[in-house]
């Protein structure tokens, strides 16, 4: 069990256009999910901490304004990364927890902006 | 802020060497979790450990969380070049008060495997 899964698992857009990101625990409720970025050769930055039905706490220098995330359910979280643009290709992982300390991470979405 | 050192960044070793990375905290840590990722993936879980003192394997992995808590060690045995990845600590620590910290990441250890 612990399986999360994150869509899409790659994604193009141009410059301007927002794209959204989805995370779901796919076998358990998530108490806990987490939206990590991750720069070519680089450890994992968090970015944002949610949790269901209330407002995701954004790390320092994270622009909760660029970075929207919705927990609307126990098995969902979507970052909308708002009007993209080239300096925010990355790579964006989620995890998620349900209860205990230990994280269980998605595969992964590049974010590739023209 | 906390800071994990791990080292060593990258390792070239032959195949069915035995492996050792290890990280170091500035603060004292109450959860270690050991994590691999291979290219374009997201990190998976190799071992958690919570007691200090702890000693745990999964298969040829094994991973110990300091007695001091501010350090824990992975070792992986005879390696196979599928243990090609990056291999990540990560850990927790209390704030006083007893809330949970985030889960802080190390810096990775790219292990290359030449068979």
């Amino acid at each position: 069990g612990a399986v999360v899964s994150q869509h899409p698992s790659w994604v193009i857009c141009k410059s301007g256009t927002s794209v959204k990101i989805e995370c779901r625990s796919l076998d358990f409720q998530a108490t806990t999910m987490f939206w990590y970025r991750q720069f070519p050769k680089q450890s994992l930055m968090l970015m944002a901490t949610s949790n269901e039905g209330s407002k995701a706490t954004y790390e320092q220098g994270v622009e909760k304004d660029k970075f929207l995330i919705n927990h609307a359910s126990l098995t969902l979280s979507t970052l909308t990364v708002t009007s993209a643009h080239p300096e925010d290709s990355s790579f964006y992982i989620c995890s998620a927890t349900r209860g205990a300390d230990i994280q269980y991470f998605g595969a992964g979405t590049r974010l590739s902006v023209l | 802020g906390q800071q994990l050192n791990q080292s060593p960044q990258s390792m070239f070793i032959q195949e069915g060497e035995d492996v050792s990375m290890n990280c170091t905290s500035s603060s004292i840590f109450n959860t270690w979790l050991w994590y691999k990722q291979d290219p374009g993936e997201g990190p998976v879980l190799l071992i958690a450990l919570y007691k200090a003192g702890e000693l745990t394997s999964n298969g040829r992995l094994t991973a110990q969380f300091g007695i001091t808590r501010k350090d824990s060690f992975l070792n992986i045995s005879a390696s196979i070049p599928s243990d090609v990845g990056i291999y990540f600590c990560a850990g927790r620590y209390s704030n006083y008060g007893g809330s949970q910290g985030n889960l802080i990441f190390g810096k990775g250890t790219k292990l290359s495997v030449k068979p």
